[in-house]
């Protein structure tokens, strides 16, 4: 099983709808995270949560918010929307420690028509 | 505020040639610098990380990467390429103080010819 998993993994939808993106992870890991991957610029943070009760902005944070369940979830939500977040989402884990790297999802691929 | 800058968006080579992606850095503090792989359809793997120490690091698959500081740079290589290296790969930063919080650079798609 994967350690870190992403659930839809593909997802088709209108503009105007509201869309929820899961991930959950076995790796008991505090930190958690969540990108969006598009061609050309690689990934950039949209939230990041350090533990249940802390969670930040990336750099993208506009239209999107997230929730933190509890240690092992962390949901991603696009409250209405649009066509220009289309891209490929990805969740991450990571241990606590500065020099510890990060551990990815396979990713949900989101189109919005 | 961290960027990071991969020369070439796309590389060709020949299976057996050297691979060399090149990775450059802008960091107000001591950087800890990562290479990741992306295959198709999966999520990202840790190929290496830089963190303190050595500045030579090897990683998975046989690639490496040296840290070097003067020309902020975090080059990857691998002597010999291989078809199966034919992936995405991504070189990332973070600053440490801020956390784990990463930059990524735009990318690096290997194509690997027969």
């Amino acid at each position: 099983d994967a350690d870190v998993t992403q659930t839809p993994r593909n997802r088709i939808t209108k503009t105007g709808k509201r869309i929820m993106l899961e991930c959950s992870q076995t790796k008991g890991h505090d930190r958690m995270y969540w990108y969006r991957q598009d061609p050309g610029l690689g990934l950039r943070l949209i939230y990041y949560s350090f533990d249940v009760k802390d969670i930040n902005k990336g750099e993208i944070s506009d239209g999107y918010s997230v929730s933190r369940q509890a240690q092992a979830k962390f949901s991603l939500s696009l409250e209405s929307a649009i066509p220009n977040q289309t891209a490929l989402y990805f969740c991450a884990t990571s241990d606590s420690g500065l020099r510890q790297p990060q551990h990815f999802g396979d990713g949900t691929r989101l189109s919005i028509l | 505020a961290q960027s990071v800058t991969q020369l070439g968006s796309h590389v060709s080579v020949s299976e057996g040639a050297l691979v060399l992606l090149r990775c450059n850095y802008s960091s107000s503090v001591p950087p800890y610098l990562f290479w990741y792989v992306q295959y198709p359809n999966q999520g990202l793997q840790l190929l290496l990380k830089y963190t303190t120490g050595a500045t030579l690091v090897k990683g998975i698959n046989g690639f490496e990467a040296e840290f070097k500081k003067s020309e902020t740079s975090f080059h990857l290589t691998k002597p010999s390429a291989h078809m199966s290296d034919a992936a995405e790969y991504f070189c990332a930063v973070s600053e440490g103080a801020a956390g784990n919080k990463l930059t990524f650079g735009g990318g690096t798609r290997v194509l690997v010819k027969p």
